[in-house]
């Protein structure tokens, strides 16, 4: 059963890059899957930030496409989020996801990783 | 980007009844429609997929129904774990996008 793990400083100064890292175990992050972050401010709804297959293709959201960099490490079996110039609007918890696949098509998201609180403050 | 609306904001019900939330996509999703529930301080769990079709794990009181631009989840007998929030999210178009949420709370 495939397994994801946030991990990532939990503070971050305005104007800085906030960085978290999912693990994947129990599983190959090489699979046919694509992979996603998502996050939800505290009290708040969830909204989707992107996602990414092995092969390195990306998607990404269009509200935040000009801050964010989504990247995959095969060899460490994990994938990454770069969040650049953040604001006190991206204080989150972030989740990653792995994307479901039937069909031959990409679904929903089936397994979260417990999620990781980001607090963007001086 | 699609806009879900999620009815009603907050579903105030009793142990045993049963609860009906409503997802409306600003278009047609076709059946790319999922139904997640999220607990207090926990990640969402996917419930459906694909408007109908239950998740792995997830108990037959959970059912999906709709397609195109309406979309139902009913919980046909509430049980204390089931009060939480519940989202719908859509991937027909990118971005994807989810609903606002409905909270099922007791009455």
């Amino acid at each position: 059963q495939v397994q994801l793990q946030e991990s990532g400083p939990g503070l971050v100064k305005p104007s800085g890059t906030l960085s978290l890292t999912c693990a994947v175990s129990g599983g190959s992050i090489s699979s046919s899957n694509w992979w996603s972050w998502v996050r939800q401010p505290p009290g708040k709804g969830l909204e989707w930030i992107g996602e990414i297959y092995h092969s390195g293709s990306t998607n990404y959201n269009p509200s935040l496409q000009s801050r964010v960099t989504i990247s995959v490490d095969k060899s460490k079996n994990q994938f990454s989020l770069k969040l650049s110039s953040v604001t006190a609007a991206d204080t989150a918890v972030y989740y990653c996801a792995k994307v479901l696949r039937t069909a031959g098509r990409e679904n929903a998201f089936d397994i979260w990783g417990q999620g990781t609180m980001v607090t963007v403050s001086s | 980007e699609i806009v879900l609306t999620q009815s009603p904001a907050t579903l105030s019900l009793s142990p045993g009844e049963r609860a009906t939330l409503s997802c409306r996509a600003s278009q047609s999703v076709s059946s790319f429609l999922a139904w997640y529930q999220q607990k207090p301080g926990q990640a969402p769990r996917l419930l459906i997929y694909d408007a109908s079709n239950r998740a792995a794990g997830i108990p037959a009181k959970f059912r999906g129904s709709g397609s195109g631009t309406d979309f139902t989840l009913t919980i046909s007998s509430l049980e204390p774990e089931d009060f939480a929030v519940y989202y719908c999210q859509q991937r027909s178009n990118w971005p994807l996008t989810f609903g606002g949420g409905t909270m099922v709370e007791i009455k």
